[in-house]
């Protein structure tokens, strides 16, 4: 089954505890995106990747890194998290620009700080 | 800049009565337009897009959108709610001519659908 998978699906830690959350996607997708969502803002891209070592930053990149090293894989790194990278993330994978093709999403990590 | 701007945060219907979720749109270039929605604790599903075919926009689950770029509308209908509608309904709003993967996500629009 074609799908988008993130792990954890929901995350408690405390401030400044380095976390990674894993994304990956089985479908052979070229692009892949890490977005958060919060109450009231809808989506946000953090970070988008075109290609295996090829990384951009989103709208809100601050806090957070990300690497490209396999085709299916994209984490997100949180070095130092804090209280207000409490959100939902979601992981989202498409074959071209996710502006002219179909992006497909996983099914969401909720972290909360503390 | 581009931006979009879901005009109800919420919206309740009774099963079989007619959808409306409205949205307008914001942007220098000719956008490309989508309806995602969210069902409860699942990731986001393409509902439909627009990119400057038919103004018409057919999507699944009964859903259509109509693009008026004189009023910068993108609004989804559905003739008949069904339960199982309820959700949230992001409309996105992107510009094809850059050489990126952005996405701009409206605030969202929750769906409530009664028996």
């Amino acid at each position: 089954e074609a799908q988008v998978t993130q792990n954890p699906r929901y995350l408690i830690t405390v401030t400044g505890k380095k976390l990674t959350v894993t994304c990956s996607q089985n479908m052979n997708h070229e692009y892949m995106s890490w977005y958060r969502q919060d109450p009231g803002l809808g989506l946000r891209q953090i970070y988008y990747s075109m290609n295996v070592e090829v990384t951009d930053k989103g709208d809100v990149p601050e806090g957070y890194k990300v690497s490209r090293k396999e085709k299916r894989n994209f984490p997100l790194i949180l070095e130092s998290p804090s209280p207000n990278q409490t959100s939902l993330y979601f992981c989202a994978s498409s074959l071209g620009s996710a502006v002219n093709t179909e992006a497909f999403f996983g099914q969401g990590t909720r972290l909360t700080v503390v | 800049a581009q931006s979009v701007t879901q005009l109800d945060s919420h919206v309740s219907v009774s099963e079989g009565t007619p959808v409306l979720l409205r949205c307008n749109y914001s942007s220098s270039y000719s956008p490309s337009l989508f309806w995602y929605v969210q069902h409860p604790n699942k990731g986001l599903q393409l509902l439909l897009k627009y990119t400057s075919a038919a103004t018409l926009v057919k999507g699944i689950n009964g859903f259509e959108a109509e693009f008026k770029k004189s009023e910068t509308s993108f609004h989804l209908t559905k003739p008949s709610a069904h339960m199982s509608d309820a959700a949230e309904y992001f409309c996105v709003v992107s510009d094809p001519s850059y050489n990126t993967d952005k996405l701009i996500f409206g605030t969202g629009t929750r769906l409530q659908v009664f028996p």
